[in-house]
């Protein structure tokens, strides 16, 4: 089993849509979790971090499940400018940083 | 404040040779990493440095791989010899600290083609 598991997407939504990530990871001893976003051929950059609280900002929501081992990000009312990789990121002991494959999202006119 | 620098942007070299890339990272930032991109998937660590020492190696290919940071600010990452598979972008990025919480900052990489 992958440390770091996403959906594999890619996902094809319209514009304005409700779209929603998930992400799984096997060490229960990890304590910091975070989306990042890719746009093609470029670098990774935060888009927010994960709390235990669930947490907003605009039109982003993340939420984290500790005792499912889950963390999920929610895009409401979908914009073109959305299309990217998004990549969960979980950190454990000794810092050790744990990148998932990404999740790629297409939004259409 | 500028940003993590990363050269060259781009690089084709044929397999067997070697290839080396730099990094200078945001200033006053202590840790510093390197990851390595294959399409499609997500960026790998290779070698996180905390100033001038090693932290966590153990994905770095060390037969082949190599990595400093000699004076706790500047990198580089050496490959020799090169294989097909290690065609990838490597990135480089950078924190301020280790601790719980602190995010990454990344530079626009070097992509790699071994031919």
């Amino acid at each position: 089993r992958k440390e770091v598991e996403q959906d594999p997407g890619p996902f094809n939504v319209p514009e304005g849509a409700t779209v929603a990530f998930n992400c799984t990871y096997s060490n229960s001893a990890s304590q910091s979790f975070f989306w990042y976003r890719q746009d093609c051929r470029k670098e990774p950059k935060l888009l927010m971090s994960v709390y235990s609280s669930g947490n907003e900002d605009g039109r982003f929501t993340a939420q984290l499940n500790r005792a499912s081992q889950y963390i999920s990000l929610l895009i409401r009312d979908s914009k073109l400018s959305d299309s990217a990789t998004y990549l969960c990121v979980v950190r454990g002991g000794g810092f050790k940083t744990i990148f998932g494959a990404g999740t790629r999202l297409f939004v259409k006119a | 404040e500028a940003g993590v620098a990363q050269s060259p942007r781009y690089k084709i070299i044929e397999k067997r040779q070697s290839v080396a890339f730099w990094c200078n990272p945001i200033s006053g930032h202590a840790t510093l990493y390197w990851y390595q991109q294959i399409l499609g998937q997500g960026p790998k660590l290779l070698i996180q440095f905390q100033n001038n020492g090693v932290v966590d190696d153990s994905q770095l290919p060390k037969d082949r791989f190599s990595a400093e940071r000699l004076k706790g600010v500047d990198s580089t990452l050496k490959i020799q010899p090169a294989k097909l598979e290690d065609s990838a972008v490597y990135l480089c990025a950078s924190s301020l600290y280790r601790g719980e919480g602190s995010d990454y900052t990344f530079g626009s990489g070097t992509r790699l083609t071994v031919v």
